[in-house]
């Protein structure tokens, strides 16, 4: 069974400057993917960046980065130059990449980021 | 390109009524899911669609939940009779059900209000 541990349920960050966004996963599989979604106040949830357990290098997409750590079984999510509009909810989810349960996703419960003017 | 599409995006209705959620998933997309969100237990998923065949309903609460996918094009979710503990925001989802990147994108979303 597959496990999402997101320690921080709230987080300021002053706007243009950068926050990390923790998560810690447990897993037995070894081959895993872990994506991160942000859902603001409007509900919608958005996919952001995907690691995959096997690349080599940390994912980027435009100002969001993943810092990701295997043998610590961390993927922090790491936005730079902060807006006003990044304020919202972020979710860390993994999924098992083979198996009878590959297209399951697990969600961690979320940390709310406030980026304050 | 048109994301996945959820309708309606609020239903307000009285409990032992009917309630019928509706889902168009992303085009090409093979895998269908529908999710559940509560403040008290999170992200739950309900069921999963593989070509528009149910693979894992093990997350449907109880009979009075149902979930067909006629399509490849639409999905419907139903609740029949509605209980207030079903008030939640209910989401659809689609991937393209293949590769180690597969990745799930939701719909906005439909907030259920049972009075």
């Amino acid at each position: 069974a597959q496990k999402i541990t997101q320690t921080q349920p709230g987080m300021f960050v002053q706007e243009k400057e950068a926050v990390t966004l923790d998560c810690t996963y447990d897993t037995s599989d070894q081959s895993y993917g872990l994506f991160w979604y942000k859902q603001p106040s409007s509900g919608e949830m958005i996919f952001l960046i995907y690691q995959g357990s096997y690349d080599e290098q940390n994912a980027t997409e435009g100002r969001y980065s993943l810092n990701f750590q295997k043998a610590r079984k961390s993927a922090n999510l790491v936005i730079s130059a902060s807006q006003l509009g990044d304020s919202a909810m972020y979710f860390c989810a993994m999924r098992p990449n083979s198996g009878g349960s590959n297209y399951k996703l697990t969600f961690g419960k979320g940390t709310l980021l406030t980026v304050n003017p | 390109d048109a994301g996945v599409i959820q309708s309606p995006r609020h239903e307000v209705t009285e409990m032992g009524q009917e309630v019928t959620l509706r889902c168009k998933p992303i085009s090409g997309h093979n895998s269908l899911f529908w999710y559940r969100q509560t403040m008290m237990r999170g992200l739950e998923l309900l069921i999963y669609f593989n070509n528009n065949v149910p693979i894992d309903d093990s997350g449907m609460p109880e009979d009075r939940f149902s979930a067909k996918m006629p399509n490849a094009s639409f999905s419907t979710l139903k609740i029949q009779p509605s209980e207030p503990r079903d008030s939640a925001v209910y989401f659809c989802a689609s991937s393209r059900g293949q590769g180690r990147s597969d990745t799930q994108y939701f719909g906005p979303g439909t907030r259920l209000t049972v009075l």
